[in-house]
Protein backbone atom coordinates (compact mmCIF):
# COMPACT_ATOMS: atom_id res chain seq x y z
CA UNK A 1 0.00 0.00 0.00
CA UNK A 2 1.23 3.14 -0.75
CA UNK A 3 2.30 5.43 1.55
CA UNK A 4 3.18 9.24 2.37
CA UNK A 5 7.00 9.13 4.03
CA UNK A 6 8.28 11.46 6.19
CA UNK A 7 11.67 12.03 7.77
CA UNK A 8 12.70 12.51 10.61
CA UNK A 9 10.68 10.96 12.78
CA UNK A 10 12.02 12.60 15.54
CA UNK A 11 14.01 16.11 16.12
CA UNK A 12 15.20 17.84 18.83
CA UNK A 13 16.65 21.05 18.36
CA UNK A 14 17.84 24.27 20.51
CA UNK A 15 15.87 27.12 19.78
CA UNK A 16 17.32 29.58 17.69
CA UNK A 17 18.56 26.79 15.44
CA UNK A 18 17.08 25.62 12.04
CA UNK A 19 15.13 22.93 11.69
CA UNK A 20 14.49 21.40 8.62
CA UNK A 21 11.66 18.30 8.01
CA UNK A 22 11.14 16.12 4.57
CA UNK A 23 8.30 14.65 3.25
CA UNK A 24 7.45 12.31 0.00
CA UNK A 25 3.76 12.42 -0.96
CA UNK A 26 2.47 9.15 -2.71
CA UNK A 27 3.40 9.03 -6.30
CA UNK A 28 0.92 10.80 -8.63
CA UNK A 29 -0.47 13.37 -5.88
CA UNK A 30 -0.18 16.71 -7.22
CA UNK A 31 -1.84 18.06 -3.88
CA UNK A 32 0.42 18.20 -0.86
CA UNK A 33 -0.42 19.37 3.17
CA UNK A 34 1.92 20.63 6.16
CA UNK A 35 -0.36 20.32 9.51
CA UNK A 36 1.12 21.18 12.95
CA UNK A 37 -0.94 18.80 15.96
CA UNK A 38 0.00 20.67 19.04
CA UNK A 39 -0.11 17.94 22.18
CA UNK A 40 -3.32 17.33 22.71
CA UNK A 41 -4.88 19.03 19.66
CA UNK A 42 -6.35 18.27 16.52
CA UNK A 43 -4.19 19.37 13.50
CA UNK A 44 -3.95 22.66 11.69
CA UNK A 45 -2.95 23.50 8.09
CA UNK A 46 0.43 24.85 7.78
CA UNK A 47 0.72 25.43 3.83
CA UNK A 48 -0.91 23.36 0.87
CA UNK A 49 0.54 22.69 -2.43
CA UNK A 50 -0.56 22.17 -5.83
CA UNK A 51 2.14 20.98 -7.97
CA UNK A 52 5.12 23.22 -6.84
CA UNK A 53 2.99 26.28 -6.53
CA UNK A 54 1.82 27.13 -3.05
CA UNK A 55 -2.20 27.37 -3.00
CA UNK A 56 -2.62 28.25 0.83
CA UNK A 57 -0.17 29.16 3.43
CA UNK A 58 -2.20 32.24 5.23
CA UNK A 59 -1.70 30.07 8.45
CA UNK A 60 2.15 29.65 7.86
CA UNK A 61 3.83 31.76 10.25
CA UNK A 62 5.93 33.70 7.71
CA UNK A 63 9.11 35.21 9.80
CA UNK A 64 10.15 31.65 10.77
CA UNK A 65 8.83 29.29 8.87
CA UNK A 66 9.22 28.02 4.84
CA UNK A 67 8.10 25.25 2.69
CA UNK A 68 9.14 24.00 -1.04
CA UNK A 69 8.09 21.48 -3.37
CA UNK A 70 10.50 22.65 -5.96
CA UNK A 71 9.77 19.46 -8.81
CA UNK A 72 5.91 19.14 -8.08
CA UNK A 73 7.02 15.90 -5.75
CA UNK A 74 8.30 16.10 -2.53
CA UNK A 75 8.73 18.98 -0.06
CA UNK A 76 11.00 19.93 2.71
CA UNK A 77 9.44 22.70 5.53
CA UNK A 78 12.16 24.21 7.48
CA UNK A 79 11.85 26.41 10.56
CA UNK A 80 14.64 29.16 11.26
CA UNK A 81 15.05 30.52 14.01
CA UNK A 82 13.22 27.89 16.10
CA UNK A 83 11.24 28.59 19.18
CA UNK A 84 9.71 26.59 22.28
CA UNK A 85 6.52 27.18 20.84
CA UNK A 86 7.12 24.80 17.65
CA UNK A 87 7.45 21.82 19.86
CA UNK A 88 4.81 19.96 17.95
CA UNK A 89 4.50 16.89 15.44
CA UNK A 90 4.25 18.32 12.06
CA UNK A 91 2.38 15.93 9.56
CA UNK A 92 2.57 15.74 6.06
CA UNK A 93 -0.54 14.51 3.93
CA UNK A 94 -1.07 14.37 0.35
CA UNK A 95 -4.26 13.65 -2.18
CA UNK A 96 -5.13 13.58 -6.14
CA UNK A 97 -7.06 16.07 -5.77
CA UNK A 98 -7.37 19.75 -4.63
CA UNK A 99 -11.62 19.97 -4.60
CA UNK A 100 -14.28 18.81 -2.75
CA UNK A 101 -15.22 15.39 -4.71
CA UNK A 102 -15.20 11.66 -4.24
CA UNK A 103 -11.50 11.59 -3.67
CA UNK A 104 -11.56 13.45 -1.18
CA UNK A 105 -9.84 13.24 2.10
CA UNK A 106 -5.88 12.43 2.76
CA UNK A 107 -3.59 9.94 3.21
CA UNK A 108 -1.16 11.01 6.42
CA UNK A 109 2.87 10.44 6.56
CA UNK A 110 3.79 9.09 10.47
CA UNK A 111 4.80 12.48 11.04
CA UNK A 112 7.77 14.27 12.62
CA UNK A 113 7.85 15.06 16.54
CA UNK A 114 9.64 18.39 16.86
CA UNK A 115 11.20 19.10 20.26
CA UNK A 116 12.83 22.60 21.07
CA UNK A 117 14.60 23.22 24.10
CA UNK B 1 -14.37 30.25 8.46
CA UNK B 2 -14.91 26.35 9.54
CA UNK B 3 -15.33 25.65 13.13
CA UNK B 4 -15.35 21.63 14.01
CA UNK B 5 -16.14 20.75 17.51
CA UNK B 6 -16.11 17.66 19.54
CA UNK B 7 -17.04 18.03 23.17
CA UNK B 8 -16.05 14.92 24.81
CA UNK B 9 -12.14 14.41 25.69
CA UNK B 10 -12.26 11.16 26.72
CA UNK B 11 -14.80 8.43 26.30
CA UNK B 12 -14.38 4.32 28.04
CA UNK B 13 -16.06 1.46 26.85
CA UNK B 14 -16.07 -1.97 27.89
CA UNK B 15 -14.67 -4.53 25.28
CA UNK B 16 -17.65 -5.72 22.90
CA UNK B 17 -19.99 -2.55 23.63
CA UNK B 18 -21.03 0.61 21.42
CA UNK B 19 -19.62 3.67 22.00
CA UNK B 20 -20.68 6.98 20.91
CA UNK B 21 -18.69 10.19 19.72
CA UNK B 22 -19.78 13.67 18.96
CA UNK B 23 -19.06 16.20 16.54
CA UNK B 24 -20.97 19.30 15.27
CA UNK B 25 -19.16 21.86 12.99
CA UNK B 26 -20.07 24.99 11.34
CA UNK B 27 -20.31 25.95 7.63
CA UNK B 28 -21.85 28.26 5.02
CA UNK B 29 -20.66 26.00 2.10
CA UNK B 30 -23.11 23.92 0.40
CA UNK B 31 -20.64 21.59 -1.04
CA UNK B 32 -18.55 19.40 1.41
CA UNK B 33 -17.59 16.53 3.12
CA UNK B 34 -17.36 14.87 6.66
CA UNK B 35 -14.84 12.35 7.93
CA UNK B 36 -13.57 10.83 11.28
CA UNK B 37 -9.66 10.06 11.45
CA UNK B 38 -8.14 7.52 13.87
CA UNK B 39 -5.19 8.43 15.53
CA UNK B 40 -3.38 5.05 17.49
CA UNK B 41 -0.32 5.85 19.50
CA UNK B 42 1.88 4.90 16.42
CA UNK B 43 0.48 8.61 15.67
CA UNK B 44 -0.70 7.59 11.90
CA UNK B 45 -3.79 9.35 11.13
CA UNK B 46 -5.82 6.64 9.57
CA UNK B 47 -9.06 7.50 7.52
CA UNK B 48 -12.03 5.56 9.28
CA UNK B 49 -14.92 6.65 7.61
CA UNK B 50 -16.43 9.32 4.98
CA UNK B 51 -19.70 11.48 4.48
CA UNK B 52 -20.57 13.16 1.41
CA UNK B 53 -23.18 16.49 2.79
CA UNK B 54 -25.31 15.75 -0.33
CA UNK B 55 -26.29 12.05 0.71
CA UNK B 56 -29.02 11.73 3.10
CA UNK B 57 -27.42 7.63 3.86
CA UNK B 58 -25.50 7.50 6.76
CA UNK B 59 -21.97 5.90 5.74
CA UNK B 60 -21.33 2.76 7.54
CA UNK B 61 -17.40 0.46 7.66
CA UNK B 62 -17.79 -2.56 9.16
CA UNK B 63 -18.43 -1.58 12.46
CA UNK B 64 -18.24 2.00 12.42
CA UNK B 65 -20.99 4.02 11.51
CA UNK B 66 -22.42 7.82 11.15
CA UNK B 67 -25.29 9.46 11.83
CA UNK B 68 -25.27 12.97 10.12
CA UNK B 69 -27.98 15.15 10.73
CA UNK B 70 -27.11 17.53 8.19
CA UNK B 71 -29.83 20.64 9.30
CA UNK B 72 -28.50 20.01 12.82
CA UNK B 73 -24.42 20.10 11.53
CA UNK B 74 -23.88 16.92 14.00
CA UNK B 75 -22.19 14.30 12.66
CA UNK B 76 -21.34 11.41 15.69
CA UNK B 77 -19.66 8.18 14.97
CA UNK B 78 -20.56 4.63 16.52
CA UNK B 79 -18.18 1.96 17.04
CA UNK B 80 -20.25 -1.06 17.54
CA UNK B 81 -18.52 -4.51 19.20
CA UNK B 82 -15.21 -2.31 20.66
CA UNK B 83 -12.22 -4.05 20.14
CA UNK B 84 -9.09 -3.44 22.05
CA UNK B 85 -6.70 -1.83 18.85
CA UNK B 86 -9.73 0.70 18.61
CA UNK B 87 -8.03 2.31 21.57
CA UNK B 88 -7.01 5.75 19.98
CA UNK B 89 -7.26 9.59 19.46
CA UNK B 90 -10.18 10.53 17.19
CA UNK B 91 -10.76 13.38 14.99
CA UNK B 92 -13.59 14.62 13.39
CA UNK B 93 -12.70 16.47 10.17
CA UNK B 94 -14.88 18.92 7.71
CA UNK B 95 -13.48 18.93 4.31
CA UNK B 96 -14.57 21.79 2.31
CA UNK B 97 -13.19 23.98 -0.26
CA UNK B 98 -9.57 23.60 -2.07
CA UNK B 99 -10.28 19.93 -0.27
CA UNK B 100 -8.36 21.44 3.12
CA UNK B 101 -9.54 19.38 6.11
CA UNK B 102 -10.30 21.19 9.66
CA UNK B 103 -10.20 19.06 12.54
CA UNK B 104 -12.09 18.99 16.00
CA UNK B 105 -10.11 18.69 19.45
CA UNK B 106 -9.98 15.25 19.62
CA UNK B 107 -11.34 12.80 21.73
CA UNK B 108 -9.48 9.41 23.16
CA UNK B 109 -11.25 6.27 23.04
CA UNK B 110 -10.50 3.87 25.91
CA UNK B 111 -11.21 0.52 25.50
CA UNK B 112 -11.67 -1.90 28.91
CA UNK B 113 -11.23 -5.36 28.74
Amino acid sequence: EAEVAQSPRYKITEKSQAVAFWCDPISGHATLYWYRQILGQGPELLVQFQDESVVDDSQLPKDRFSAERLKGVDSTLKIQPAELGDSAMYLCASSPVDRVGPESGYTFGSGTRLTVV
Amino acid sequence: AQTVTQSQPEMSVQEAETVTLSCTYDTSESDYYLFWYKQPPSRQMILVIRQEAYKQQNATENRFSVNFQKAAKSFSLKISDSQLGDAAMYFCAYGGAGNKLTFGGGTRVLVKP
